[in-house]
């Protein structure tokens, strides 16, 4: 079955880094991948779209120069949090689908990030 | 407005028996797909079952089914036979249109706690 890798698993640095998380399609093409933010037993908030060779699409309120995102290739996504504070931390998810499946074919999600910023 | 509407924040159920997960939804595009998802503690989110808005039968998946009433504009999903491995956060969410690149409305989630 279709499977998004997403690394790493968990990051814990000093306030002021900015951190990478890369999402990657390891069967399958996708022309688009979507980067999603959840806090604590709440539901996953879409940040942005990643989409392959053009600029992402960003959902209202969140920060383009806070959360770079480039979709390089077909199988690949990053989501760079520039200069990450404290009230950074949270789990990032992303989720992509084979480009070519019909639209009843699911979103899969990698295992996600959980970011600490201390 | 919420497209997509999980009354139910947390639940327990005995191993063995049955629950059922609520999601409402509210859309205009006749065509949709509901998808429901299990994100246990370790966090990655598990594809579990998908109704298509014009599917004439209700989806099944093993012990998963969807009990999709398209008048009522709801689609819960029942567990069957609940196992200790079913604990988890339960999450419902919608796709509009038919474009491939769609993106997903989810509902705040249902936390369901099987007990022994």
């Amino acid at each position: 079955g279709a499977v998004v890798s997403q690394h790493p698993s968990r990051v814990i640095c000093k306030s002021g880094t900015s951190v990478k998380i890369e999402c990657r399609s390891l069967d399958f093409q996708a022309t688009t991948m979507f980067w999603y933010r959840q806090f604590p037993k709440k539901s996953l908030m879409l940040m942005a779209t990643s989409n392959e060779g053009s600029k992402a699409t960003y959902e209202q309120g969140v920060e383009k120069d806070k959360f770079l995102i480039n979709h390089a290739s077909l199988t690949l996504s990053t989501l760079t949090v520039t200069s990450a504070h404290p009230e950074d931390s949270s789990f990032y998810i992303c989720s992509a689908r084979d480009s070519s499946s019909t639209s009843n074919q699911p979103q899969h999600f990698g295992d996600g990030t959980r970011l600490s910023i201390l | 407005a919420q497209k997509i509407t999980q009354t139910q924040p947390g639940m327990f159920v005995q191993e063995k028996e049955a629950v059922t997960l609520d999601c409402t939804y509210d859309t205009s595009d006749p065509s949709y797909g509901l998808f429901w998802y299990k994100q246990p503690s370790s966090g990655e989110m598990i594809f579990l079952i998908y109704q298509g808005s014009y599917d004439q039968q209700n989806a099944t998946e093993g012990r998963y089914s969807l009990n999709f009433q398209k008048a009522r504009k709801s689609a819960n999903l029942v567990i069957s036979a609940s196992q200790l491995g079913d604990s988890a956060m339960y999450f419902c969410a919608m796709r509009e249109g038919w474009s491939n690149d769609y993106k997903l409305s989810f509902g705040a989630g249902t936390t369901v706690t099987v007990r022994a």
